[in-house]
């Protein structure tokens, strides 16, 4: 029972580089999400997308692409890296996207980019 | 808009003390209301949630939490903690009969000391 994985777990970027942040969930969930998390600032929504083709951005969408070509994929393109970047990364997923349901988190990526 | 304040960024207490952990919330449409916890180093686990019901809710672990509309409320009560308990811990808030996009807190990082 894998739930959320992300890779890397850890990785340094200079600035200017590209790279992608992998998401992938065996639960067939729907409902999948990107948020950054910076202290003091609690977790801010990135992207998300209801269903494989669809995705819509969320709060702080500069500087980040998404695609969902599959049910399980949901991968996170940083085109290129600024500091500002520099940031925890969560991938979540959850059974159908309603308000009601429970976001499953993967263990996070945290990206520093000098 | 929905908001989510989370006044206390650091809680130290003793162990086998209680605890309360504050989350105030505005939205103009009904909610859905979590707390989530984070250990170090991991991703964001869910802990308990209100959807409608009992205004008090229960965690498997001893935490619970009241929803309390007219004060907008939902603070987070353990009557003992253990050093176990030591994380982060998060409130969020989605809007009842819509898609996920949670608004989170910013967290409270509650210091269980011996």
């Amino acid at each position: 029972n894998a739930g959320v994985t992300q890779t890397p777990k850890f990785q340094v970027l200079k600035t200017g580089q590209s790279m992608t942040l992998q998401c992938a969930q065996d639960m067939n969930h729907e409902y999948m999400s990107w948020y950054r998390q910076d202290p003091g600032m609690g977790l801010r929504l990135i992207h998300y997308s209801v269903g494989a083709g669809i995705t819509d951005q969320g709060e702080v969408p500069n500087g980040y692409n998404v695609s969902r070509s599959t049910t399980e994929d949901f991968p996170l393109r940083l085109l290129s890296a600024a500091p500002s970047q520099t940031s925890v990364y969560f991938c979540a997923s959850s059974p159908q996207g309603w308000g009601n349901t429970e976001a499953f988190f993967g263990q996070g990526t945290r990206l520093t980019v000098v | 808009a929905q908001s989510v304040t989370q006044l206390d960024s650091q809680v130290p207490v003793f162990e086998e003390a209680p605890v309360e952990l504050r989350c105030n919330y505005s939205s103009s449409v009904s909610v859905y209301l979590f707390w989530y916890v984070q250990y170090p180093n991991q991703g964001l686990q869910l802990l308990l949630k209100y959807l409608s019901g009992s205004t008090l809710v229960k965690s498997i672990n001893g935490f619970e939490a009241e929803f309390n509309k007219s004060q907008t409320s939902f603070h987070l009560r353990k009557p003992s903690v253990h050093i176990s308990d030591t994380a982060e811990y998060f409130c969020a808030v989605t809007s009842a009969g819509g898609y996920q996009k949670v608004t989170f807190g910013t967290g409270t990082k509650l210091q269980v000391i011996p």
